[in-house]
């Protein structure tokens, strides 16, 4: 089955620690996408890449870093300098063209708590 | 930048419709989409209009009028599973061609 994976489901993080989340997607897809999610909000957008080594800051960028080496994987890394980490995570990925490609397909999230 | 607004509650019984409302304020309108998001989960894609009018996917329906940046999901024969949150969201050409979400209405559906 294709789709896209996120690991670990629930993370804890202690102050002062950077942690990576994983994302990986099987779909070949060329976006991917990380949100983040306060309870009860919507969706915002920290970083997008269309394509590989290239990527680009979303709306909440800071105190947040990602790469994008394969097609298939693109970790989020949660620095220390996020002032207030603690959500839920999401990952997507879609197509850059054809008829589809408005489609975002979301991955199950990680839920970071900070202690 | 973008902006969307779409109402933060709303509930109504089984078999009911509900319509929910987004307007949107964007520079380089591509498309509107719609995702739905029970508790817990991931969002998945429900509809989505690039062109004035009515698009039907089984029980629900979204519509778009870009003349007047609105637009609405219908959902009909309301179900209990039927119970989440629902995102609208706009593709910006003029901004990276990157989806803004709107803040949700969350559907609360009773017997």
């Amino acid at each position: 089955d294709g789709g896209i994976t996120q690991s670990p489901k629930y993370l804890f993080r202690k102050e002062g620690q950077n942690v990576t989340l994983s994302c990986e997607q099987n779909l070949n897809h060329d976006a991917m996408y990380w949100y983040r999610q306060d309870p009860g909000q919507g969706l915002r957008l920290i970083y997008y890449s269309q394509i590989v080594n290239d990527f680009q800051k979303g709306d909440i960028a800071e105190g947040y870093s990602v790469s994008r080496e394969k097609k298939e994987s693109f970790p989020l890394t949660v620095t220390s300098a996020q002032k207030n980490p603690t959500a839920f995570y999401l990952c997507a990925s879609s197509m850059v063209s054809g008829p589809r490609f408005d489609t975002q397909y979301f991955g199950p999230g990680t839920r970071l708590t900070v202690l | 930048g973008q902006s969307l607004e779409q109402p933060s509650e709303v509930t109504a019984v089984e078999g009911a419709i509900v319509q929910i409302n987004c307007t949107y304020q964007t520079s380089g309108f591509y498309g509107l989409s719609w995702y739905q998001q029970h508790d817990g989960g991931a969002p998945t894609f429900l509809s989505y209009n690039a062109l004035d009018g009515l698009e039907e996917t089984g029980r629900f329906s979204s519509f778009l009028s870009r003349s007047d940046s609105y637009g609405y999901l219908l959902l009909q024969e309301l179900q209990m599973k039927d119970s989440a949150s629902y995102f609208c969201a706009v593709r910006d050409l003029a901004a990276g061609n990157k989806l803004t979400f709107g803040g949700g209405t969350r559907v609360l559906v009773k017997p």
